[in-house]
This record gives structure tokens, C-alpha cells and sequence, in this order.
């Protein structure tokens, strides 16, 4: 079945250490993106790749970091100058333009 | 920044009444999409409405998107209980480095069974 999958779905964080959260797709889908969600608030969009190679910062992109070496996948980093990392992160796929997004189940970070 | 902004934050109704929730948005778009998230989960895409239309409707949803004020709705009918979930609109407009979703705040919708 085509999807997208983050890993892992927990993750704890020690003070000044950098994380990496995984997310892969099967779907063919051109476009990736992360998206940062706090309890009881909407999304907000940290980074976003349209193609291989290319990513463009989000609203709040200061912190992380990512990279897209392939198609199918759009790993984030969580470094250690993200003063504030415990979230919700998710991450989504598309086709270009005039389509939604799937997402991934999450993966729920908390700093220990 | 957040573009979108729901109305109400928190809805709660009966099994078999209907759910409006409304969304306000800023600037120009291409599209308008609603989803919802069942808590903890990701988000599940349920609608997308272009810029050029006035009206949608899937299933048991109905989305209307007035440009000219910059609002949308979405209309749940004949609510069950596996409905309760949080429902976002979000925002596609194009950048000069590609086009993206802005998210709203969402609507926490409980339907009493």
C-alpha cells in the first residue's frame, strides 16, 4: 500500500543533544513537508522540499534542519539551538499544486 | 503565521444534528482544504475547494469558500459519534519558492452519542 511513514512515533531528547526524525513516502509524490504542532494548536511549517536537492525554510525553521538526497525521502534534524523541541511533529507528501496532503501518524518528541 | 482562523475552537452537538464549522483567511488563494485529526493521529485530507468555485460537496460534507470575504465552511450533516475529532482549514497560495499549506487553529468537534 502507497503511504508515508515517520519514525520512530516517541523519541526523547537529552539537553543539547541533535535528533533525527525519519519520514519516507511511496507515493511518487514531488513534494515533502514538516510541520511542527503544539498541544491544542494548528500546524506550523518548519521546511518544505518541492524537488530533490532543494528545500526552501518554513515560518519557523530556525533550530532545524533537513535534507532531500532522495525523492522518497525528507529527513529533520532537531538540533541542539532548538531551545523549545517538545512537540508534535508531522510530516506530509503531495503532488504539485491543487492537491492535498497526506500525512504521517507523527512522531511525538519530548526533551528529557 | 497563521492565515486561517476557525470558528468556534470547540463545537459540541448531538449524534444526528449538523456541524457548521467556519474559517477566515487573509490573503489571496489557490485553494482552501479542510482535514481533520483524530487526537494523536495525523491529519486525513477531507476536501479541497479552488479559488474559482463556490461550493463542494463529499459524502456527508458540504464546503462553501467565498472568496470576497475571505471565508469558508464546512458543513457536517448528520453527525455521529465517530466524527469527534479536530478539524483544520488550511490555506494553498503560491510563493516564490513553491506552494504551501498555512494551518488555522482548528475546531474540536465532540459529538454526544
Amino acid at each position: 500500500d502507497g503511504g508515508i511513514t515517520q519514525s520512530p512515533k516517541y523519541l526523547f531528547r537529552k539537553e543539547g543533544q541533535n535528533v533525527t526524525l525519519s519520514c519516507e513516502q511511496n507515493l511518487n509524490h514531488d513534494a515533502m513537508y514538516w510541520y511542527r504542532q503544539d498541544p491544542g494548536q494548528g500546524l506550523r511549517l518548519i521546511y518544505y522540499s518541492q524537488i530533490v536537492n532543494d528545500f526552501q525554510k518554513g515560518d519557523i525553521a530556525e533550530g532545524y534542519s533537513v535534507s532531500r538526497e532522495k525523492k522518497e525521502s525528507f529527513p529533520l534534524t532537531v538540533t541542539s539551538a532548538q531551545k523549545n523541541p517538545t512537540a508534535f511533529y508531522l510530516c506530509a507528501s503531495s503532488i504539485l499544486d491543487n492537491y492535498g496532503y497526506t500525512f504521517g501518524s507523527g512522531t511525538r518528541l519530548t526533551v528529557v | 503565521s497563521q492565515q486561517g482562523e476557525e470558528d468556534p475552537q470547540a463545537l459540541s452537538i448531538q449524534e444526528g444534528e449538523n456541524a457548521t464549522m467556519n474559517c477566515s483567511y487573509k490573503t489571496s488563494i489557490n485553494n482552501l482544504q479542510w482535514y481533520r485529526q483524530n487526537s494523536g493521529r495525523g491529519l486525513v485530507h477531507l476536501i479541497l475547494i479552488r479559488s474559482n468555485e463556490r461550493e463542494k460537496h463529499s459524502g456527508r460534507l458540504r464546503v462553501t469558500l467565498d472568496t470576497s470575504k475571505k471565508s469558508s465552511s464546512l458543513l457536517i450533516t448528520a453527525s455521529r459519534a465517530a466524527d469527534t475529532a479536530s478539524y483544520f482549514c488550511a490555506t494553498a497560495s503560491k510563493t516564490s519558492s513553491g506552494s504551501r499549506l498555512t494551518f488555522g487553529e482548528g475546531t474540536q468537534l465532540t459529538v454526544n452519542p
